[in-house]
Protein backbone atom coordinates (compact mmCIF):
# COMPACT_ATOMS: atom_id res chain seq x y z
CA UNK A 1 0.00 0.00 0.00
CA UNK A 2 1.08 3.45 -0.44
CA UNK A 3 2.54 5.28 2.51
CA UNK A 4 4.62 8.29 3.06
CA UNK A 5 6.96 8.72 6.07
CA UNK A 6 8.53 12.08 7.80
CA UNK A 7 10.93 11.04 9.82
CA UNK A 8 11.44 13.77 12.39
CA UNK A 9 8.02 15.10 14.31
CA UNK A 10 9.78 18.02 15.51
CA UNK A 11 12.54 20.20 14.18
CA UNK A 12 13.95 23.15 16.16
CA UNK A 13 16.07 25.80 14.12
CA UNK A 14 17.90 29.00 14.79
CA UNK A 15 16.14 32.02 13.14
CA UNK A 16 18.54 32.30 10.06
CA UNK A 17 19.48 28.75 10.19
CA UNK A 18 19.19 26.66 7.02
CA UNK A 19 16.00 24.06 7.16
CA UNK A 20 15.56 20.54 5.50
CA UNK A 21 12.22 18.41 6.16
CA UNK A 22 12.49 14.77 4.50
CA UNK A 23 9.91 13.04 3.27
CA UNK A 24 10.26 9.42 2.12
CA UNK A 25 7.22 7.97 0.00
CA UNK A 26 6.45 4.35 -1.33
CA UNK A 27 4.02 4.04 -4.15
CA UNK A 28 4.58 1.85 -7.38
CA UNK A 29 3.97 4.58 -10.01
CA UNK A 30 4.94 8.26 -10.32
CA UNK A 31 3.99 9.79 -8.21
CA UNK A 32 2.69 13.80 -7.69
CA UNK A 33 4.27 15.62 -4.77
CA UNK A 34 3.30 18.07 -2.78
CA UNK A 35 3.84 19.84 0.79
CA UNK A 36 1.67 22.13 2.58
CA UNK A 37 2.15 24.33 5.75
CA UNK A 38 -0.42 24.95 8.10
CA UNK A 39 0.02 27.73 10.58
CA UNK A 40 -1.29 27.21 13.87
CA UNK A 41 -4.97 27.47 13.90
CA UNK A 42 -5.00 27.72 10.41
CA UNK A 43 -6.08 25.55 7.46
CA UNK A 44 -3.65 23.95 5.11
CA UNK A 45 -1.68 25.95 2.90
CA UNK A 46 0.02 24.74 -0.47
CA UNK A 47 3.60 24.97 -0.84
CA UNK A 48 4.97 23.79 -3.70
CA UNK A 49 4.21 20.74 -6.28
CA UNK A 50 5.75 18.84 -8.51
CA UNK A 51 4.23 16.99 -11.43
CA UNK A 52 6.75 16.28 -13.73
CA UNK A 53 9.84 17.81 -15.23
CA UNK A 54 12.69 19.49 -13.40
CA UNK A 55 13.15 18.08 -9.99
CA UNK A 56 14.03 20.93 -8.44
CA UNK A 57 10.46 22.90 -8.01
CA UNK A 58 10.34 26.55 -6.10
CA UNK A 59 7.36 27.37 -4.00
CA UNK A 60 6.18 29.93 -1.89
CA UNK A 61 7.76 31.79 1.30
CA UNK A 62 10.79 30.91 -0.18
CA UNK A 63 10.40 27.53 0.01
CA UNK A 64 11.90 24.85 -2.62
CA UNK A 65 11.91 20.57 -3.21
CA UNK A 66 13.76 17.85 -4.72
CA UNK A 67 12.05 15.32 -6.48
CA UNK A 68 15.06 12.43 -6.01
CA UNK A 69 13.11 8.96 -7.88
CA UNK A 70 16.18 6.88 -6.96
CA UNK A 71 15.73 7.93 -3.06
CA UNK A 72 12.27 7.91 -3.04
CA UNK A 73 12.26 11.17 -1.52
CA UNK A 74 10.88 14.95 -1.74
CA UNK A 75 12.86 16.94 1.14
CA UNK A 76 11.65 20.40 1.89
CA UNK A 77 13.89 22.96 2.06
CA UNK A 78 14.56 26.80 3.11
CA UNK A 79 18.08 28.60 3.08
CA UNK A 80 17.03 30.92 5.45
CA UNK A 81 14.24 30.16 8.15
CA UNK A 82 12.30 33.63 9.78
CA UNK A 83 10.30 33.11 12.92
CA UNK A 84 7.55 33.71 10.74
CA UNK A 85 7.87 29.74 9.26
CA UNK A 86 7.08 28.42 12.91
CA UNK A 87 3.96 25.55 11.90
CA UNK A 88 3.65 22.05 10.84
CA UNK A 89 4.15 20.33 7.02
CA UNK A 90 2.67 17.77 5.73
CA UNK A 91 4.03 16.12 2.82
CA UNK A 92 1.65 14.48 0.58
CA UNK A 93 1.54 11.95 -2.34
CA UNK A 94 -0.91 11.28 -5.07
CA UNK A 95 -1.21 8.69 -7.91
CA UNK A 96 -3.19 7.74 -10.84
CA UNK A 97 -2.89 4.17 -9.68
CA UNK A 98 -4.62 4.87 -6.42
CA UNK A 99 -7.38 7.30 -8.26
CA UNK A 100 -7.53 11.01 -6.77
CA UNK A 101 -6.34 10.35 -3.25
CA UNK A 102 -3.86 12.44 -1.50
CA UNK A 103 -2.14 10.23 0.70
CA UNK A 104 -0.26 12.70 3.72
CA UNK A 105 2.73 11.91 6.11
CA UNK A 106 2.28 12.61 9.98
CA UNK A 107 3.80 16.29 9.70
CA UNK A 108 7.01 18.13 11.30
CA UNK A 109 6.31 20.41 13.77
CA UNK A 110 8.44 23.47 12.97
CA UNK A 111 9.82 25.75 15.91
CA UNK A 112 12.31 28.50 15.22
CA UNK A 113 14.58 30.34 18.20
CA UNK A 114 15.56 33.32 18.08
CA UNK B 1 -12.46 34.59 -4.44
CA UNK B 2 -12.07 31.25 -5.07
CA UNK B 3 -13.11 29.30 -1.65
CA UNK B 4 -14.17 25.83 0.41
CA UNK B 5 -16.14 27.30 3.22
CA UNK B 6 -17.02 25.13 6.39
CA UNK B 7 -19.39 25.57 8.86
CA UNK B 8 -19.10 25.38 11.77
CA UNK B 9 -15.55 26.47 12.64
CA UNK B 10 -15.41 24.72 16.22
CA UNK B 11 -18.10 22.23 17.58
CA UNK B 12 -18.57 20.98 21.28
CA UNK B 13 -20.97 18.27 21.33
CA UNK B 14 -22.34 15.21 23.64
CA UNK B 15 -22.32 11.28 22.62
CA UNK B 16 -24.87 10.91 20.69
CA UNK B 17 -26.02 13.89 19.56
CA UNK B 18 -26.51 13.96 15.75
CA UNK B 19 -24.84 16.95 13.76
CA UNK B 20 -23.65 17.93 10.39
CA UNK B 21 -20.99 19.51 8.95
CA UNK B 22 -21.14 21.68 5.78
CA UNK B 23 -18.88 22.06 3.45
CA UNK B 24 -19.11 24.24 0.22
CA UNK B 25 -17.41 25.26 -2.79
CA UNK B 26 -17.44 27.71 -5.50
CA UNK B 27 -15.12 26.83 -7.73
CA UNK B 28 -17.24 24.22 -9.73
CA UNK B 29 -15.08 21.18 -8.71
CA UNK B 30 -16.06 17.72 -9.19
CA UNK B 31 -13.79 16.05 -6.60
CA UNK B 32 -14.47 16.73 -3.09
CA UNK B 33 -13.72 15.09 0.04
CA UNK B 34 -13.33 14.79 3.61
CA UNK B 35 -9.79 14.45 6.35
CA UNK B 36 -9.64 13.89 9.56
CA UNK B 37 -6.73 15.04 11.39
CA UNK B 38 -5.40 13.75 14.56
CA UNK B 39 -1.66 14.30 16.15
CA UNK B 40 0.87 12.02 14.58
CA UNK B 41 -1.42 10.52 11.64
CA UNK B 42 -1.37 13.40 9.29
CA UNK B 43 -4.46 13.88 7.64
CA UNK B 44 -6.64 10.54 6.65
CA UNK B 45 -9.56 10.69 4.22
CA UNK B 46 -12.62 9.43 5.06
CA UNK B 47 -15.22 9.78 2.08
CA UNK B 48 -14.94 11.56 -1.04
CA UNK B 49 -17.22 12.57 -3.95
CA UNK B 50 -15.96 12.39 -7.61
CA UNK B 51 -19.61 14.12 -9.00
CA UNK B 52 -22.74 14.54 -7.70
CA UNK B 53 -24.25 11.48 -6.58
CA UNK B 54 -21.51 10.14 -7.08
CA UNK B 55 -19.59 9.03 -3.14
CA UNK B 56 -17.41 6.68 -1.53
CA UNK B 57 -15.29 5.60 1.47
CA UNK B 58 -12.12 6.60 1.96
CA UNK B 59 -9.64 4.78 4.52
CA UNK B 60 -11.39 5.92 7.80
CA UNK B 61 -14.91 5.79 7.07
CA UNK B 62 -16.42 4.05 9.97
CA UNK B 63 -18.90 6.16 11.78
CA UNK B 64 -19.51 9.16 8.96
CA UNK B 65 -21.79 9.28 6.37
CA UNK B 66 -21.67 11.87 3.40
CA UNK B 67 -24.33 13.07 0.72
CA UNK B 68 -23.54 14.84 -2.73
CA UNK B 69 -26.84 16.27 -4.10
CA UNK B 70 -25.43 19.44 -4.95
CA UNK B 71 -21.85 19.43 -7.14
CA UNK B 72 -20.81 22.81 -4.73
CA UNK B 73 -21.97 21.36 -1.28
CA UNK B 74 -20.49 17.92 0.21
CA UNK B 75 -21.82 17.95 3.95
CA UNK B 76 -20.45 14.99 6.56
CA UNK B 77 -22.53 13.48 8.89
CA UNK B 78 -22.11 11.98 11.91
CA UNK B 79 -25.06 10.42 13.16
CA UNK B 80 -24.21 9.35 16.58
CA UNK B 81 -20.63 10.90 17.50
CA UNK B 82 -18.35 9.29 19.85
CA UNK B 83 -15.53 11.02 21.50
CA UNK B 84 -12.69 9.30 19.46
CA UNK B 85 -14.28 11.25 16.63
CA UNK B 86 -12.96 14.27 18.42
CA UNK B 87 -10.76 15.80 15.89
CA UNK B 88 -9.95 18.47 13.51
CA UNK B 89 -11.89 17.94 10.05
CA UNK B 90 -10.84 19.41 6.64
CA UNK B 91 -13.25 19.83 3.51
CA UNK B 92 -11.21 19.92 0.28
CA UNK B 93 -11.49 20.36 -3.69
CA UNK B 94 -10.46 19.94 -6.68
CA UNK B 95 -11.14 19.69 -10.98
CA UNK B 96 -11.19 15.94 -12.42
CA UNK B 97 -8.60 17.48 -14.91
CA UNK B 98 -5.63 15.36 -15.17
CA UNK B 99 -2.49 16.60 -12.51
CA UNK B 100 -4.62 18.77 -11.43
CA UNK B 101 -7.05 16.53 -10.12
CA UNK B 102 -4.07 16.18 -6.69
CA UNK B 103 -3.99 19.72 -6.23
CA UNK B 104 -6.78 20.41 -4.14
CA UNK B 105 -8.00 23.08 -2.10
CA UNK B 106 -8.35 23.06 1.13
CA UNK B 107 -11.33 24.56 3.66
CA UNK B 108 -10.47 26.23 6.85
CA UNK B 109 -11.21 23.32 9.09
CA UNK B 110 -13.83 22.09 12.00
CA UNK B 111 -13.12 21.37 15.12
CA UNK B 112 -14.66 19.11 16.60
CA UNK B 113 -15.12 17.88 20.10
CA UNK B 114 -17.23 14.48 21.42
CA UNK B 115 -17.76 14.72 25.11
Amino acid sequence: AQSVTQPDIHITVSEGASLELRCNYSYGATPYLFWYVQSPGQGLQLLLKYFSGDTLVQGIKGFEAEFKRSQSSFNLRKPSVHWSDAAEYFCAVGSMEYGNKLVFGAGTILRVKS
Amino acid sequence: EAQVTQNPRYLITVTGKKLTVTCSQNMNHEYMSWYRQDPGLGLRQIYYSMNVEVTDKGDVPEGYKVSRKEKRNFPLILESPSPNQTSLYFCASSPLLGELSYEQYFGPGTRLTVT
